[in-house]
């Protein structure tokens, strides 16, 4: 069964400072990426998606991420975060198999001072 | 927009309660799922339907049951409630879609503290 590992637990950052958050995953197949956001007292919603193309991505709120086949890996950034990005963030994977079960990550907390 | 709507935000009940979480959703996706998210765990899987009537169990379904009688809703039912219950729990609906590349929809979760 696939695995989806976020790194980074919590993040701390100031306003205009630049984000990346580590995405990794186990499978070695087809994979379909994902990354949801949970804003505070809100729900989950899609930041943005990978499963064909340009592994260079672009979502919501100037969010981007990068598929790198060769890491098994999809890294979101932001070049200038906002008070208004704090909030939890999960990276999910599914298989190109035929799954439509995604496995998710633990998750990143992000705090953004302003 | 695609709307999934539970039925409670937060609930509080007793250890032994028979509880019921409901869940429905408005785009007609073959998918339902029911999540508990807890601090540092992430979306832990308890159990999904892909069709009226049918159910499978996801990574941690001990304790709990679903039910889906029509397609828009899905139940999830904590048979004799116990304090480790305690959680918030999310419902989501996908498409059913074979690449396994559509996006799930969320609710807004319920809080279930069992005293």
């Amino acid at each position: 069964a696939q695995s989806v590992s976020q790194h980074n637990h919590h993040v701390i950052l100031s306003e205009a400072a630049s984000l990346e958050l580590g995405c990794n995953y186990s499978y070695g197949g087809t994979v379909n990426l994902f990354w949801y956001v949970q804003y505070p007292g809100q729900h989950l919603q899609l930041l943005l998606k990978y499963f064909s193309g340009d592994p260079l991505v672009k979502g919501i709120k100037g969010f981007e991420a990068e598929f790198i086949k060769s890491k098994f890996s999809f890294n979101l950034r932001k070049p200038s975060v906002q008070w208004s990005d704090t909030a939890e963030y999960f990276c999910a994977v599914t298989t190109g198999g035929g799954s439509y079960i995604p496995t998710f990550g633990r998750g990143t907390s992000l705090i953004v001072h302003p | 927009d695609v709307k999934v709507t539970q039925s409670s935000r937060y609930l509080v009940k007793r250890t032994g309660e028979k509880v019921f979480l409901e869940c429905v959703q408005d785009m007609d996706h073959e998918n339902m799922f029911w999540y508990r998210q807890d601090p540092g765990l992430g979306l832990r899987l308890i159990y999904f339907s892909y069709d009226v009537k049918m159910k499978e169990k996801g990574d941690i379904p001990e304790g709990y049951s679903v039910s889906r009688e029509k397609k828009e809703r899905f139940s999830l039912i904590l048979e004799s409630a116990s304090t480790n219950q305690t959680s918030m729990y999310l419902c989501a609906s996908s498409i059913l879609a074979r690449p396994g590349n559509q996006p799930q929809h969320f609710g807004d979760g319920t809080r279930l503290s069992i005293l």
